[in-house]
């Protein structure tokens, strides 16, 4: 089975820097996604790690190691418009992708 | 940029009625995929298509739901006979090859009356 943990909320304030952890328990493992999905909307792709390390684009990074089965996603230089959940996906072996609760971020000023 | 489009925004249904939700992938994706979102939960997977056939389901993805590419743009999930239960965002995603990430569609939203 599988099994993804990510914190319900999250509050931080504009202009600093926020890491969203999420851990994972899968039977196969074939990639993390994270999405931001803004309420009512549907998830929009913010990175992806196949492989250990840190991915970095732009205010965004994702961080991997799949020995821990830990991922974080680090928002930088936060604004107003980050205010959003932000989901931890996992790709299985046979191309099923899984979702977290995802972590509801609020950004204040 | 090329968009995953889903018809209709917002569909109402009585109980036990059939219903068809419809997806029109981006145009060069192979791989295509359903989801539900339940009001304030998190977005569970219920099936994946590639070359024609279903590659994955969900225990979500019952006899009740069942998928079909009738031509080569369209991709829709019908749900035969709808329950309370059903009422939900649904959305549609698709991706080129299989390391890359899905794109999904503005979802559907499922009222059941």
């Amino acid at each position: 089975g599988q099994n993804i943990d990510q914190p319900t909320e999250m509050t931080a304030t504009e202009g600093a820097i926020v890491q969203i952890n999420c851990t994972y328990q899968t039977s196969g493992f074939n990639g993390l996604f994270w999405y931001q999905q803004h309420a009512g909307e549907a998830p929009t792709f913010l990175s992806y790690n196949v492989l250990d390390g840190l991915e970095e684009k732009g205010r965004f990074s994702s961080f991997l190691s799949r020995s821990k089965g830990y991922s974080y996603l680090l928002l930088k230089e936060l604004q107003m418009k980050d205010s959003a959940s932000y989901l931890c996906a996992v790709r299985g072996r046979n191309n099923d992708m899984r979702f977290g609760a995802g972590t509801r971020l609020t950004v204040k000023p | 940029e090329p968009e995953v489009t889903q018809t209709p925004s917002h569909q109402v249904t009585q109980m036990g009625q059939e219903v068809i939700l419809r997806c029109v992938p981006i145009s060069n994706h192979l791989y295509f995929y359903w989801y539900r979102q339940i009001l304030g939960q998190k977005v569970e997977f219920l099936v994946s298509f590639y070359n024609n056939e279903i590659s994955e389901k969900s225990e979500i993805f019952d006899d009740q739901f069942s998928v079909e590419r009738p031509d080569g743009s369209n991709f829709t999930l019908k749900i035969r006979s709808t329950k309370l239960e059903d009422s939900a965002m649904y959305f549609c995603a698709s991706k080129v090859e299989g390391g890359q990430p899905q794109h999904f569609g503005d979802g559907t939203r499922l009222s059941i009356l």
